[in-house]
């Protein structure tokens, strides 16, 4: 079973500034996904990667699959990404997705 | 398409009663998935469809749940003979069939046993 751990748990932080959101997973996986959580308990679908790096707006995702370590980073941080971000994980199977426990974010004005 | 539908929003109910949930996914997508989610954790794997047939269920899935997709469209999730401890967030996601594709989650329907 693979393990998904996330840090920091929370985090909070004045608006405009560089945030980092790290998760680490404990054997191999066939996808990583970042998701977004708002009050509410709706999910939103951030990321998800394979390899390498994606960028969408203001938010950047890396993975290194040998570190088996990704993260998500936040340029220009503003008060309305406020959430709680989740990273989930995929095997090479058809089972569904292992998650962490996820990163709650505060931006401050 | 509106996304990944899910009924009720909210559902309270008395310890011992009977409930079911409902799940509309994107109608192009032949995989569904049930996750279940208590406060300050991560969505955990109830179980999943590809079209009708149900695939996989987690441990977690006691007797007292059962999850249909009868036709290979929307799914239900119920639960008999509620307890406190099934007082979470029920969630839905549906994806394409593939291994790489991504997932669309419903809203959630959140259960309060009490």
């Amino acid at each position: 079973k693979n393990e998904v751990e996330q840090s920091p748990q929370n985090l909070t932080a004045q608006e405009g500034e560089f945030i980092t959101i790290n998760c680490s997973y404990s054997v191999g996986i066939s996808a990583l996904h970042w998701l977004q959580q708002h009050p509410g308990g709706g999910i939103v679908s951030l990321f998800m990667l394979s390899s390498g790096k994606k960028k969408h707006g203001r938010l950047i995702a890396t993975i290194n699959i040998q570190e088996k370590h990704s993260s998500l980073h936040i340029t220009a941080s503003h008060p309305r990404d406020s959430a709680v971000y989740i990273c989930a994980v995929k095997g090479g199977g058809a089972d569904g997705l292992t998650f962490g426990k996820g990163t709650h974010l505060i931006i401050q004005p | 398409d509106t996304g990944v539908s899910q009924n009720p929003r909210h559902k309270i109910t008395k310890r011992g009663q009977n409930v079911t949930f409902r799940c509309d996914p994107i109608s192009e997508h032949n995989r569904l998935y049930w996750y279940r989610q208590t406060l300050g954790q991560g969505p955990e794997f109830l179980t999943y469809f590809q079209n009708e047939a149900q695939l996989e269920k987690s441990r977690l899935l006691s007797d007292r749940f059962s999850a249909e997709r009868p036709k290979g469209s929307f799914s239900t999730l119920e639960i008999q003979r509620t307890e406190q401890g099934d007082s979470a967030m029920y969630l839905c996601a549906s994806s394409p069939l593939g291994t790489n594709y991504g997932y669309t989650f419903g809203s959630g329907t959140r259960l309060t046993v009490v």
